[in-house]
């Protein structure tokens, strides 16, 4: 059973152009969460969202970002006109349906570079 | 709102030794806490997790916590390390309602082990 995947592993834009993050959870999982980690700081939640629902968008900056769980295909996290202050690590995580124990899955992070 | 102090930055230990990392955590219900683990550049992986019962959970790789309601602590302990323990700890605290929230992390400490 393949863990959560998210890719590309890494990723390097210029100031002023598009960024966009892959995460396909967990055969079953039906919840995704975004996240951000900066240098030196813990992960700071972004968004929850299950299949075409944004359930908790409160992490989520007001502008250029924005995230989606379409019906077919992986969970994209799209970050528009970037800056270098967007250099981060970016960590999807997945749950199961009805998830009791409340414990998310990790992926392995995509690690964003804005020059 | 909820929030997590990992008071230690950096903690450093012989190879052999104990090890207690500490994490507190304010909440206004009973939390689920979660211990995770992250070596460079990878994700998190869990190491163990409280969300009812025993208070003493014990997790993989040899570790285990210790959730005190009153001190509102939940630290994580390990009787020998080894060197392959060096890596980040991460503490975390989610909605006792399941699964259905964000994790909030603590900043991490960062485990150093001499030989």
């Amino acid at each position: 059973n393949a863990g959560v995947m998210q890719n590309p592993r890494h990723l390097v834009r210029r100031r002023g152009q598009e960024a966009r993050l892959r995460c396909s959870p967990m055969k079953g999982h039906s919840h995704v969460y975004w996240y951000r980690q900066l240098p030196e700081e813990g992960l700071k939640f972004m968004v929850y969202l299950q299949k075409e629902n944004i359930i908790d968008e409160s992490g989520m900056p007001k502008e250029r970002f924005s995230a989606e769980f379409p019906k077919e295909g992986p969970s994209i996290l799209r970050i528009q006109q970037v800056v270098r202050g967007d250099s981060a690590a970016y960590f999807c995580a997945s749950s199961p349906p009805n998830n009791a124990g409340g414990e998310q899955f990790f992926g392995p992070g995509t690690r964003l570079t804005v020059l | 709102a909820q929030s997590v102090t990992q008071p230690d930055i950096h903690i450093t230990v012989s190879e052999g030794a104990s090890l207690e990392l500490r994490c507190n955590y304010s909440y206004g219900a009973t939390p689920y806490l979660f211990w995770y683990v992250q070596s460079p550049g990878q994700g998190l992986q869990l190491l163990l997790k409280y969300f009812s019962g025993d208070t003493l959970v014990q997790g993989i790789k040899g570790f285990e916590a210790e959730f005190k309601r009153s001190q509102s602590s939940f630290n994580l302990r390990k009787p020998s390390v080894h060197w392959s323990d060096a890596a980040e700890y991460f503490c975390a605290v989610g909605y006792s309602g399941g699964g259905a929230d964000g994790l909030t992390f603590g900043k991490g400490t960062h485990l150093i082990i001499q030989p």
